[in-house]
Order: C-alpha cells, then structure tokens, then sequence
C-alpha cells in the first residue's frame, strides 16, 4: 500500500494563480483532511471531509475549497493564492471520523511569490 | 475553538538524557495521540491513549492519559540522535482535530 500520496511535492505560485494541490489514499479510510503547517503554529485544520460528498470547514478554510467525490481522493484548491497561503501543506486519513489516529502524507511545500 | 497547550516549545539535551513534555487542555479528550515528525515528512502516530490514567510504552516511549482526561504526557528515556524531531500532541473523539504546537527536540551526540 501507498498509503497517502501528495503531489506535487514542490510548488513555487505567483499572486493570483490557482493550483490544486492533490492527494490520494489507498486505505478505503472514510476520514480525510488538510493542515497547513506554519513555523511555531503547529498542524492547523483548513478543510476535512467524513465521507465522499461530505466537506467541512476547519479552523483556517478561508481560501480554500475542497470537494471529496471519491474515497479515495480529497483534492485542496487556491483559487487566487496569495503570499500569506505559503506553507507546508499535509494531507492526513483516518478509518473513522476523529477518534482514529491520522496517517500523513510527505506535505506539499507552496510558496507564494 | 479547542486549543491545546504542549510544553516546552523547545529542548535541547545530551544523548542518553531522558526527555520529558505534556500537553494540557481547557476541554475533556475522550483520545490522546502523540506524532513525531521528522525534517521534510509528514507526522507518523507514536503512541494512542484511549481511557483515562492508561500507561502505554512504545520502546523507549511512554505516555499516559491525565486522569482528569485534560492532559496527557510523553517521556523518552536514553534519548538518541534519531529522536530529533518535532513531537506534536492531538486530540481524538471529535471531527475537527487540534494538535498542539509542537515540541522541537534537539540531540547532541
């Protein structure tokens, strides 16, 4: 198994651009999500989903849209990436809603020129 | 929202030191998880805590879950040069999940 797979695994944008950031997992989990990392701000929550078509909001969604039309994938779209969206960005599933521990992919770093 | 408090933010220690750090919360936790991450990877799950007062090992590993179910600890004994890393807490039960921000652990050989 491959686990959860994020690509690309580098990305440089300029201001305005839109990209998706893409990632996949092989583990029929039900749970997935998107945490943005930032220096000394820890894992924070921008969107998850508890099933295909189901989505939510997490502590940092603004900028952000996701959509889950399959188990399988969860994509992250900027729709007009800006120099504060820079950071490195995780994927994460789980089996189940919350109480099951999250299997991360390697991150997507994003820079915002 | 839930915030979780992890403590201290940074360590540095001599190899064979034991390492000690927590994580408290303003909200009751039905599961404590522990992370580590690497440079450049993603966080891989090191220890789950599933009932109050539970001890669990993973090797060198101990962590327990805080009897009031607010904080949960971590300890590493013997410590090595692979233990460097960042050591996130999270908690579990809900579908918005928090982490802490994490302790930076740094090994001088």
């Amino acid at each position: 198994n491959a686990g959860v797979t994020q690509t690309p695994k580098f990305q440089v944008l300029k201001t305005g651009q839109s990209m998706t950031l893409q990632c996949a997992q092989d583990m029929n989990h039900e749970y997935m999500s998107w945490y943005r990392q930032d220096p000394g701000m820890g894992l924070r929550l921008i969107h998850y989903s508890v099933g295909a078509g189901i989505t939510d909001q997490g502590e940092v969604p603004n900028g952000y849209n996701v959509s889950r039309s399959t188990t399988e994938d969860f994509p992250l779209r900027l729709l007009s990436a800006a120099p504060s969206q820079t950071s490195v960005y995780f994927c994460a599933s789980s089996l189940n809603r919350g109480n099951q521990p999250q299997h991360f992919g390697d991150g997507t770093r994003l820079s915002i020129l | 929202g839930q915030q979780l408090n992890q403590s201290p933010q940074s360590m540095f220690i001599q190899e064979g030191e034991d390492v000690s750090m927590n994580c408290t919360s303003s909200s009751i936790f039905n599961t404590w998880l522990w992370y580590k991450q690497d440079p450049g990877e993603g966080p891989v799950l090191l220890i789950a805590l599933y009932k109050a007062g539970e001890l669990t090992s993973n090797g060198r590993l101990t962590a327990q879950f805080g009897i009031t179910r607010k904080d949960s600890f971590l300890n590493i004994s013997a410590s090595i040069p692979s233990d460097v890393g960042i050591y996130f807490c999270s908690q579990g039960g809900s579908e918005k999940l928090v982490f802490g921000k994490g302790t930076k652990l740094t090994v001088n050989p």
